[in-house]
């Protein structure tokens, strides 16, 4: 079964850095999304992405972040300078047609900032 | 405010047992979808509803869509059913509404 992918599994870097996530949705999928997750916490909705454009974005989603699907099966996101509440576990979701599909996860990149 | 209210927030069983886990909503959804996330961190989609009911196996969603209110059952729990169980309002934009979840232990 198709299924996303995400590397690195796990980043540590430090603070002030830059990161990029990557994510490789099922290729057939429209809509692509990023979450977070803070140890203990619900998860997070950043970013939704279609038709190569941000369709939405939440307010953690300030300008030190940016999505980009650069070749059209990449999806990235980018911290650029990382901050210490940046530490969290990043999904990168995908979903073929909203209102009838199930979403699909990545396993997660689990990014420390140090 | 949360879009998405789930109930209980933990929830320990005895092997065997039924299960039940509970999700309100107050946004208007296209769909409503239950995830599984194993203490691994990895995220699971179980179902997609939009209406009545749906099983698989063990599990059984169903959803009441005047009410705004959907349902996790689980019959005759195991310890492998100890995950965090997720209720994601899907609006009618594409964009999701996740509750906190659900932890559940299943003890032998």
């Amino acid at each position: 079964e198709p299924e996303v992918t995400q590397t690195p599994s796990h980043q540590v870097t430090q603070m002030g850095q830059e990161v990029i996530l990557r994510c490789v949705p099922i290729s057939n999928h429209l809509y692509f999304y990023w979450y977070r997750q803070i140890l203990g916490q619900k998860v997070e909705f950043l970013v939704s992405f279609y038709n190569n454009e941000i369709s939405e974005k939440s307010e953690i989603f300030d300008d030190q972040f940016s999505v980009e699907r650069p070749d059209g099966s990449n999806f990235t996101l980018k911290i650029r300078s990382t901050k210490l509440e940046d530490s969290a576990m990043y999904f990168c979701a995908s979903i073929w047609w909203g209102g009838g599909s199930p979403l699909h996860f990545g396993n997660g990149t689990r990014l420390t900032v140090t | 405010k949360n879009e998405v209210e789930q109930s209980p927030q933990n929830l320990t069983a005895q092997e065997g047992e039924f299960i039940t886990i509970n999700c309100s909503y107050s946004v208007g959804i296209s769909a409503l979808h239950w995830l599984q996330q194993h203490p691994g961190g990895g995220i699971v989609s179980l179902f997609m509803l939009s209406s009545g009911k749906k099983k698989h196996g063990r599990l059984i969603a169903t959803i009441n869509i005047q009410e705004k209110h959907s349902s996790l059952h689980i019959t005759a729990s195991h310890p492998r059913d100890s995950a965090v169980y997720i209720c994601a309002a899907e609006g009618t934009g594409n964009q999701f509404y996740f509750g906190t979840g659900t932890s559940l232990t299943v003890i032998p």
